[in-house]
């Protein structure tokens, strides 16, 4: 059964400063990983999908990495503003079963 | 484009009472699920459908059952509800089961007194 890890469950840094969002999963047989934004009472919104064949996606100031051998994902914000204030979570989908394994997510605060 | 429409947003229910929580999608996708959300667990799955007539169960399938007679819409029923299915309940979408983003409705608040 895959296990998706999130660590640390909740993060605050002050506006300005790089993100870093780490994600680790136990079984390699994935498709693909995807990054989503959850905003409080909200539901989950698609930031980076990264195919298992890639190492690394961008979008904007977001950039996510992907290591199947190692089994981690890297979400990294650049120059954080306090919109990025929110839980982020990171979902494996498997490529026996095809299901999407979540991770608990991290909260982020951005300090202005 | 509405994307995933979920309702009700919030729900109260008394121990024993039967619901269905309805969504609806309007990107012709062919997958669709339904996953429940508690505080300090990761979203899990309850029950999917990889297009209309064909259903199946996820990894928290008990207390709940669900349809999918038309590719559009895809209500989850709780059939007897018990206070440990007090959640968030999530609808997702995407194309098929592989390889393709999944967008998600905003979520239904479901407290079970």
């Amino acid at each position: 059964k895959q296990e998706v890890t999130q660590i640390p469950a909740a993060l605050s840094v002050p506006e300005g400063e790089n993100l870093v969002l780490n994600c680790s999963f136990t079984d390699s047989a994935i498709y693909n990983l995807q990054w989503f934004r959850q905003d409080p009472g909200k539901g989950l919104t698609s930031l980076l999908l990264i195919q298992s064949s890639q190492r690394e996606q961008t979008s904007g100031r977001l950039n996510a990495s992907l290591d199947k051998s190692s089994g981690r994902s890297t979400l990294y914000i650049a120059a954080s503003q306090p919109g990025d204030s929110a839980t982020y979570l990171c979902a494996a989908l498997s490529s026996n079963d095809y299901k999407l394994s979540f991770g608990a997510g991290t909260t982020v605060t951005v300090r202005a | 484009n509405a994307g995933v429409t979920q309702t009700p947003k919030f729900q109260v229910l008394k121990t024993g009472q039967s619901m269905t929580l309805q969504c609806a999608q309007d990107m012709n996708h062919e997958y669709m699920s339904w996953y429940r959300q508690d505080p300090g667990m990761g979203l899990r799955l309850i029950h999917y459908s990889v297009g209309a007539g064909i259903t199946d169960q996820g990894e928290v399938p008990n207390g709940y059952n669900v349809s999918r007679s038309t590719t559009e819409d895809f209500p989850l029923r709780l059939l007897s509800a018990a206070p440990s299915q007090t959640s968030v309940y999530f609808c997702a979408s995407s194309w098929n089961r592989r390889n393709t983003e999944a967008f998600f409705g905003q979520g239904t608040r479901l407290t079970v007194v």
